[in-house]
């Protein structure tokens, strides 16, 4: 299955400021997910990352919160941006597996603490 | 939108014992999958499921994709330490995204 190299793996940021969170993967693929999880809960899609196009966001967030880039087929980034406390999550990146279980990989993920 | 009830929300089982959790979901999904996640890491997928009221193993791992499509079991047989974690049941829908449920936490004493 695809391997996803997820960075930085954890920070610790001020509140009003950004940080934006990279995903690399190694080998081509369509269609890249951002996740959060929010401390002790389940995956929230934030949005599925088009390569050529605007991401296409979920309900609750917005591109000028959390924008995404894709710029090619093995590369995205979320910046999470005026973070305040709230935002304090870990957050991770995904994308379809490219064996035969069909199922998505997920990378390990970027814990953030907005202090 | 779409929802899954994943149950027991925590186990506490002793070594060698079985376990066995489930999601429902109020919608149909065309694939299931199971996943763990140990503590500062991303979930991993353990066993997917493509039709209705298939069976599947992986080890001592074993799940089902029910008959309605709407909902999913996963049995863990013999159960040892490093089955520690948290376990998420996640539906896969036409749309290609996954609805996660919210996950059931293991602890086994050995």
């Amino acid at each position: 299955s695809a391997v996803i190299s997820q960075k930085p793996s954890r920070d610790i940021c001020q509140r009003g400021t950004s940080l934006t969170i990279q995903c690399q993967v190694d080998s081509q693929v369509t269609m890249m997910f951002w996740y959060r999880q929010q401390p002790g809960q389940s995956l929230t899609l934030i949005a599925t990352a088009n390569q050529g196009s605007e991401a296409t966001y979920e309900s609750g967030f917005v591109i000028d919160k959390f924008p995404i880039s894709r710029p090619n087929l093995t590369f995205s980034t979320l910046t999470v941006s005026n973070m305040s406390p709230e935002d304090s999550s870990i957050y991770l990146c995904s994308v379809e597996a490219r064996d035969s279980s069909y199922g998505y990989t997920f990378g390990s993920g970027t814990r953030l603490t907005v202090v | 939108g779409q929802q899954l009830n994943q149950s027991p929300q925590s186990m506490f089982i002793q070594e060698g014992e079985d376990v066995s959790m489930n999601c429902t979901s109020s919608s149909i999904f065309n694939t299931w999958l199971w996943y763990k996640q140990d503590p500062g890491e991303g979930p991993v997928l353990l066993i997917a499921l493509y039709k209705a009221g298939e069976l599947t193993s992986n080890g001592r791992l074993t799940a089902q994709f029910g008959i309605t499509r709407k909902d999913s079991f996963l049995n863990i047989s013999a159960s040892i330490p490093s089955d520690v974690g948290i376990y998420f049941c996640a539906g896969l829908g036409s749309n290609y995204k996954l609805t996660f449920g919210k996950g059931t936490l293991l602890t086994v004493n050995p």
